[in-house]
């Protein structure tokens, strides 16, 4: 069985500073990561996916995230926040093709100026 | 990239009544489409699977009398919420996955808010 563990609901930044946005997996098979972005009443949005190439994935507006089979974890990080990135992030795990994704329970990250 | 897309975008309607929603893949084929629904501030909930051709998969809990899902052609897939209730008022989502080996990978509709008076 698979599973994500996104740790922390909220995540409050100050703009400018680094956000780190934490998720962990849990997976019997090498994994598929994704992380979406949802803003508020929209549906998601891929902000990148880890498909087994480079463990370090480089996705839209900025944001990374690496693959750490060691630690089970595929942290999403962006240097430098600004205001726009306030948004819900959820981090999902790929199951056998034809199966549905399974979403972690999302992080809420706030940016204060 | 491949697009999804949902309508209507949000509907209004009186309890009782039922509403239908669509989701249509427009440049592709998806043999699997995936119903998720999701309450304010929470996560997606998976309700259902539905591959073309065939009845639809539903989660435990998710009541399929209720939540009628019509998989009839590669490119559309309807969910219909029967009998509406203000508990159904929600904001569901669908997806769907083209029909290639390798990744797993789902493609988003924008969402479809319903709101049960």
């Amino acid at each position: 069985a698979q599973s994500v563990t996104q740790l922390g609901s909220h995540v409050s930044v100050s703009e400018g500073a680094l956000v780190l946005l934490r998720c962990n997996y849990s997976s019997s098979v090498p994994p598929y990561l994704f992380w979406y972005v949802q803003y508020p009443n929209q549906g998601l949005q891929l902000l990148l996916k880890y498909t087994s190439a480079a463990t370090l994935v480089k996705g839209i507006n900025g944001f990374e995230a690496e693959f750490k089979k060691s630690e089970t974890s595929f942290h999403l990080t962006k240097p430098s926040a600004h205001m726009s990135d306030a948004a819900e992030y959820f981090c999902a795990v790929s199951g056998p093709a034809g199966t549905a994704l399974i979403f972690g329970k999302g992080t809420t990250l706030s940016v204060s100026s | 990239g491949a697009v999804v897309s949902q309508h209507p975008s949000r509907v209004i309607c009186k309890s009782g009544t039922s509403v239908k929603i669509e989701c249509r893949s427009l440049d592709f084929q998806a043999t699997t489409m995936f119903w998720y629904r999701q309450f304010p501030k929470q996560s997606l909930m998976l309700m259902a699977t539905s591959n073309e051709g065939s009845k639809a998969t539903y989660e435990q809990g998710v009541e399929k009398d209720k939540f009628l899902i019509n998989h009839a052609s590669l490119t559309l897939s309807t969910l219909t919420v029967t009998s509406a209730h203000p508990e159904d008022s929600s904001f569901y989502i669908c997806s769907a996955t083209p029909p290639r080996g390798g990744i797993n990978e789902q493609f988003f509709g924008p969402g479809t808010r319903l709101t049960v008076l």
